[in-house]
């Protein structure tokens, strides 16, 4: 099945320092991968998605690459600031198995 | 607009008790829906996800089962829980088929086995 591979686990920027983690996936026929934030004690909510046939993303400070090649993806965020500061999981998926797989997440601390 | 809804918020049982968590979805039919753990500190585990009505599909083996009476509600149950049943439990949905979208996470239960 499917495996995902979230790097880093932990992560520390000051403010207004970028910030990327990178996901890698296993499975060619993935072709949908979603980015989740979550901050302490709330649920998962999506920041950015992005989809096969697509390289790259962006949502202001959120930008969202993809190397379908290497199979690996990865989430850059720009001017970092304290309230980015959460756990952000990234995702494979297949969308006609039905399944997700999540990486294992990333603590994002965003020092003032 | 879609919602989900999941009950209770914190729940506090002890061990050997039995257990029942549901969750609702409003504005979307045939939805995929699915449940996760999540222990403190850590990732997310998939326990069951269901494309359909009866339609489960376990990727934990445990002693917790789901169940799909409805097209949008989705029952996780135990008969006996474990101390190690303890976390942070999220049901999420869907749109169904090969659409590429997110899932929705409900707002969770936090679950704590005494």
């Amino acid at each position: 099945g499917e495996n995902v591979e979230q790097h880093p686990s932990t992560l520390s920027v000051q403010e207004g320092d970028s910030a990327v983690i990178k996901c890698t996936y296993s499975d060619s026929a993935s072709n949908y991968f979603p980015w989740y934030k979550q901050e302490l004690g709330k649920r998962p909510q999506l920041i950015i998605d992005i989809r096969s046939n697509v390289g790259e993303k962006k949502d202001q400070r959120i930008a969202v690459t993809l190397n379908k090649t290497a199979k690996h993806f990865s989430l850059h965020i720009t001017e970092t600031q304290p309230e980015d500061s959460a756990v952000y999981f990234c995702a494979a998926i297949v969308t006609n198995a039905g399944k997700s797989t999540f990486g294992d997440g990333t603590t994002l601390t965003v020092k003032p | 607009s879609q919602t989900i809804h999941q009950w209770p918020a914190t729940l506090v049982q002890p061990v050997g008790s039995p257990l029942s968590l549901e969750c609702t979805v409003e504005g979307t039919s045939n939805p995929n829906l699915y449940w996760y753990r999540q222990a403190a500190g850590r990732g997310l585990q998939l326990l069951f996800y269901s494309v359909g009505i009866g339609q489960i599909s376990s990727e934990v083996p445990q002693n917790l089962s789901a169940s799909r009476p409805q097209d949008r509600q989705f029952i996780l149950s135990s008969k006996k829980l474990l101390l190690s049943d303890s976390g942070f439990y999220l049901c999420a949905w869907k749109g169904g088929g090969a659409e590429r979208s997110p899932q929705h996470f409900g707002d969770g239960t936090r679950l704590s086995i005494l």
